[in-house]
């Protein structure tokens, strides 16, 4: 299957500083990738989608100033956490489907543990 | 907005037992039906896809069925090994917009 990575997988910061995600497909293009988080035991909640070229499509509730989302390739989109505070502590997934496919199968990076101090 | 339940929520079974996960979904409009296992502090892994057009896929132990009618799909595992121990996710996708369930906790006691 095709391949979707994330990185860093765990960072740990202090309150105040700002955090960037990768999420890059590997083997395969994507117009659009997903955001996620997950709270422990939980499943995943959609922050946005990304796509590439233009703005990301916020979910209700999610503060796009802090949450800024970059896709400026077909391979790379980055999720920034700006004056990270320990309440966004949490997993975050990114996700994407190949442009060449039509079968619309969804990719998920491994994730990223974000630990705000 | 379309909703998705899986059912149970955690399972518990002896090695060897086959077993059935079920997912349940609002809105038959669906594009494809995709199941997901996650292990702990990972990211998650595509088992099986069913688009819309099919009513099942199989790959080794994994069988997925979809009945679009009734607004069901089930995850069937054979023989089940303590390395099936994760939580399964099952989610549709209705064009661009994906809907989880919340999972279910699968442990397969050796």
């Amino acid at each position: 299957g095709a391949v979707v990575s994330q990185h860093p997988s765990r960072v740990i910061c202090k309150s105040g500083t700002s955090v960037k995600i990768e999420c890059r497909s590997l083997d395969f293009q994507a117009t659009t990738m997903f955001w996620y988080r997950q709270f422990p035991k939980q499943s995943l909640m959609l922050m946005a989608t990304s796509n590439e070229g233009s703005k990301a499509t916020y979910e209700q509730g999610v503060e796009k100033d802090k949450f800024l989302i970059n896709h400026a390739s077909l391979t790379l989109s980055t999720l920034t956490v700006t004056s990270a505070h320990p309440e966004d502590s949490s997993f975050y997934i990114c996700s994407a489907s190949n442009v060449d496919s039509n079968t619309g199968e969804l990719f998920f990076g491994e994730g990223s543990r974000l630990t705000v101090l | 907005k379309q909703e998705v339940t899986q059912i149970p929520a955690a399972l518990s079974v002896p090695e060897g037992e086959n077993l059935v996960l079920n997912c349940s979904f609002t809105d038959s409009a669906i594009y494809n039906l995709q199941w997901f296992r996650q292990d702990p502090g990972k990211g998650l892994t595509s088992l099986l896809l069913i688009q819309s057009s099919q009513r099942e896929q199989t790959s080794g132990r994994l069988n997925a069925s979809l009945d679009k009618s009734s607004g069901r799909s089930t995850l069937y595992i054979a023989a089940s090994q303590p390395g099936d121990s994760a939580t399964y996710l099952c989610a549709v996708s209705g064009g661009n917009q994906f809907y989880f369930g919340t999972g279910t906790s699968l442990t397969v006691i050796p």
